[in-house]
């Protein structure tokens, strides 16, 4: 069956440093990939939209990549900040190219002064 | 904030009741989603409507439904409700919702609470 894997152990980082997040699929070849940002009890913000044809996407401090042969996205926060603190959900479409995507579980994020 | 509005904020009710949630679209919006998010399930797409109509379906029980208004807000009625439905529960809007650029923009969600 089709899945979306996203690391459910919280990732813990120094301010400063480069946080990686990473989204594994299996079963499928999505046609994009987006990451939100969600803090606690409030709705998902999108944050970045990456196309399959597309290798990396950046904004601002964000880096998106998608690798279609290894099936997988990487995030990156670049100079993270204890405000980047959230939890961070990879959503992608699972039906041939479907506009309304399946969400992953989400990373949680903890950025440490 | 994301412009979308969504009422109640919490909402406590016994198992077996029927409960409404509302939803009030970004201006110019013409696209509603419902979504459900769980500890163990995650955020669940249940439905779409698009101007008034029903334009995709998730995974909504048949228990769920839900209606666009001509003014674009939105209602979703859940009924006999049981313990599982407890969850929080996220309106979101987007232009038209027939693009993948087409930007979904998330309310800040009911937290439902069946005892």
């Amino acid at each position: 069956s089709q899945k979306i894997e996203q690391n459910s152990e919280a990732l813990n980082i120094q301010e400063g440093k480069t946080a990686t997040l990473t989204c594994n699929y299996t079963n499928y070849s999505p046609a994009y990939l987006q990451w939100y940002r969600q803090d606690p009890g409030r709705g998902p913000v999108f944050l970045l939209l990456i196309r399959e044809n597309e290798k990396e996407k950046r904004k601002e401090r964000l880096k998106v990549t998608f690798d279609t042969t290894l099936k997988q996205s990487l995030f990156h926060i670049t100079a993270s900040q204890p405000a980047d603190s959230a939890t961070y959900l990879c959503a992608l479409d699972m039906t041939g190219g479907s506009y309304i995507p399946t969400f992953g579980r989400g990373t949680s994020l903890i950025v440490h002064p | 904030d994301s412009g979308v509005t969504q009422t109640p904020k919490h909402l406590i009710t016994a198992t077996g009741q029927r409960v409404t949630l509302r939803c009030s679209p970004r201006s110019g919006d013409l696209s509603v989603y419902w979504y459900q998010q769980s500890l163990d399930q995650g955020l669940q797409f249940l439905i779409q409507y698009y101007n008034g109509e029903e334009r995709a379906k998730g995974n909504i029980l048949e228990r769920f439904s839900a209606q666009q208004f001509p003014d674009l807000h939105s209602e979703l009625n859940l009924s006999s409700l049981e313990l599982g439905d407890s969850a929080l529960y996220f309106c979101a809007s987007s232009v038209a919702g027939t693009l993948i650029t087409d930007t979904q923009y998330f309310g800040p969600g009911t937290r439902l609470t069946v005892l």
